[in-house]
């Protein structure tokens, strides 16, 4: 079992439209969570980062679920501008012990 | 700007040719990694370095060197490139490791072929 899976997609959904997609962790200690996004072929770059209470910016959503293992991001209200690919990325252990693990992303495409 | 760079951008080598990745950041960051990505598997750390001569394997470093001598520059090395490290790699940065909910800044990535 990969210890951060995200379901690959393609997710393909009308403008304007609400999509939300999962990431799930296997490590129960896991500290820091975040959202990157990365377009093709481009470098991933921080979306947001998931705060136990959940947290929103703008038209996005991250959720943390610790009982059940997972994060979520909600997109509304959907751009063109939105299509890319969406990493969850979890971080466990500090210092030399630390480890950071990307999950394979998720494909979003968003149709006119 | 605040920025990652690295060279070169795209390079095909054969196998057993050494060749060094350079990566540098201009943003006085404690904390730098370098990471592979490959199709369906993600993007996996290589080697990280907390600070100035500290460097730690990752999750897949066999066949990789680094070195930090400078807090700004943190070159891979392949001392003996191999057909299964023909990847697409990122080196990045951030002012703390990321498991403090530190942001990682990306550079735009190397392109390598190894045939």
């Amino acid at each position: 079992r990969k210890e951060v899976e995200q379901d690959p997609g393609p997710f393909n959904v009308p403008e304007g439209a609400t999509v939300a997609f999962n990431c799930t962790y296997s490590n129960s200690a896991s500290q820091s969570f975040f959202w990157y996004r990365q377009d093709c072929r481009k470098e991933p770059k921080l979306l947001m980062s998931v705060y136990s209470s959940g947290n929103e910016d703008g038209r996005f959503t991250a959720q943390l679920n610790r009982a059940s293992q997972y994060i979520s991001l909600l997109i509304r209200d959907s751009k063109l501008s939105d299509s890319a690919t969406y990493l969850c990325v979890v971080t466990s252990g500090y210092s030399s012990a630390s480890k950071i693990i990307f999950g394979s992303g998720t494909r979003l495409s968003i149709r006119p | 700007e605040a920025q990652v760079t690295q060279n070169p951008r795209y390079l095909i080598t054969v196998t057993g040719k050494k060749l060094t990745v350079t990566c540098s950041q201009n943003m006085n960051h404690e904390y730098m990694s370098w990471y592979r990505q490959d199709p369906g598997l993600g993007l996996r750390q290589i080697y990280y370095s907390m600070n100035v001569e500290v460097t730690d394997k990752g999750d897949v470093p066999e066949g990789y060197k680094v070195s930090r001598k400078e807090k700004r520059n943190f070159p891979l090395i392949l001392e003996s490139p191999s057909p299964n490290q023909t990847s697409l790699y990122f080196c990045a940065s951030s002012p703390m490791p990321p498991e403090i909910s530190y942001e990682q800044y990306f550079g735009p990535g190397t392109r390598l072929t190894v045939t």
